[in-house]
C-alpha cells in the first residue's frame, strides 16, 4: 500500500515561528498536495506540485510557502506562523490522474 | 470553488443501504468522478471512482448517471463504521473539495 507520511501528528508553534511540516510519501507519486482542514470550511487546497522543484498555488497560499527538493518529499513552510494558521494540515500524493493517498494530519496549534 | 453540490447530511439505519447523491452539472469528458470518505480524526481515504459506467468494488457502488451530471454513492449496508464525511469530487490536474455529505449511520 501506498504511504503518506506526515512528520508530526500533533505540534504547538508559538506566533512568529518559522514551522516546517514535512510530508514523505514511498510510491514515486508525480503530484503531491497539501490542505488545510478547519471545522465549517472542509478541505482547502493551499499548494500542490505536479514534479520536483515545481510547485504551484491553490486557493489560500498567502502566508505559506513550499519545497519539492526530491519527489518523495514535501514540505509546507509557514514563514511566520500566526494564531489564524491553527488547523488541521493534510498531505497527499497521486500518481497522475489516478486517485489521491492522504497522511493522517498534522495538527498545528500556534499560541 | 467545488465543482460538486452534496447534501450537508444524510442519516441511515444499520444493515440497510444507502445512496449518497452528488451533483456535477459542470462536468467535463475527461473529468474523472471520484469518492473519499473522511473518518473521525484521520485523512481522506479513497472509496471509488468512475468515468461512465458504473463501478463496483468492496467498499460501495458508483451509479453515474447517462448524461454524468450527477452520480450516486451506495453503501449496500450501512455499519456503524461507515459514519463518516463523503466527498464527491471531479478529478482532473487537481483536486478541490466541498463539504462533503456527513452520513450518521443509526444502530
Amino acid at each position: 500500500d501506498v504511504k503518506v507520511t506526515q512528520s508530526s501528528r500533533y505540534l504547538v508553534k508559538r506566533t512568529g515561528e518559522k514551522v516546517f511540516l514535512e510530508c514523505v510519501q514511498d510510491m514515486d507519486h508525480e503530484n503531491m498536495f497539501w490542505y488545510r482542514q478547519d471545522p465549517g470550511l472542509g478541505l482547502r487546497l493551499i499548494y500542490f506540485s505536479y514534479d520536483v522543484k515545481m510547485k504551484e498555488k491553490g486557493d489560500i497560499p498567502e502566508g505559506y510557502s513550499v519545497s519539492r527538493e526530491k519527489k518523495e518529499r514535501f514540505s509546507l513552510i509557514l514563514e511566520s506562523a500566526s494564531t489564524n494558521q491553527t488547523s488541521m494540515y493534510l498531505c497527499a500524493s497521486s500518481l497522475l490522474l489516478y486517485g489521491y493517498t492522504f497522511g493522517s494530519g498534522t495538527r498545528l496549534t500556534v499560541v | 470553488d467545488a465543482k460538486t453540490t452534496q447534501p450537508n447530511s444524510m442519516e441511515s439505519n444499520e444493515e440497510e443501504p444507502v445512496h449518497l447523491p452528488c451533483n456535477h452539472s459542470t462536468i467535463s469528458g475527461t473529468d474523472y468522478i471520484h469518492w473519499y470518505r473522511q473518518l473521525p480524526s484521520q485523512g481522506p481515504e479513497y472509496v471509488i471512482h468512475g468515468l461512465t459506467s458504473n463501478v463496483n468494488n468492496r467498499m460501495a457502488s458508483l451509479a453515474i448517471a447517462e448524461d454524468r451530471k450527477s452520480s450516486t454513492l451506495i453503501l449496500h449496508r450501512a455499519t456503524l463504521r461507515d459514519a463518516a464525511v463523503y466527498y464527491c469530487i471531479l478529478r482532473d490536474n487537481d483536486m478541490r473539495f466541498g463539504a462533503g455529505t456527513r452520513l450518521t449511520v443509526k444502530p
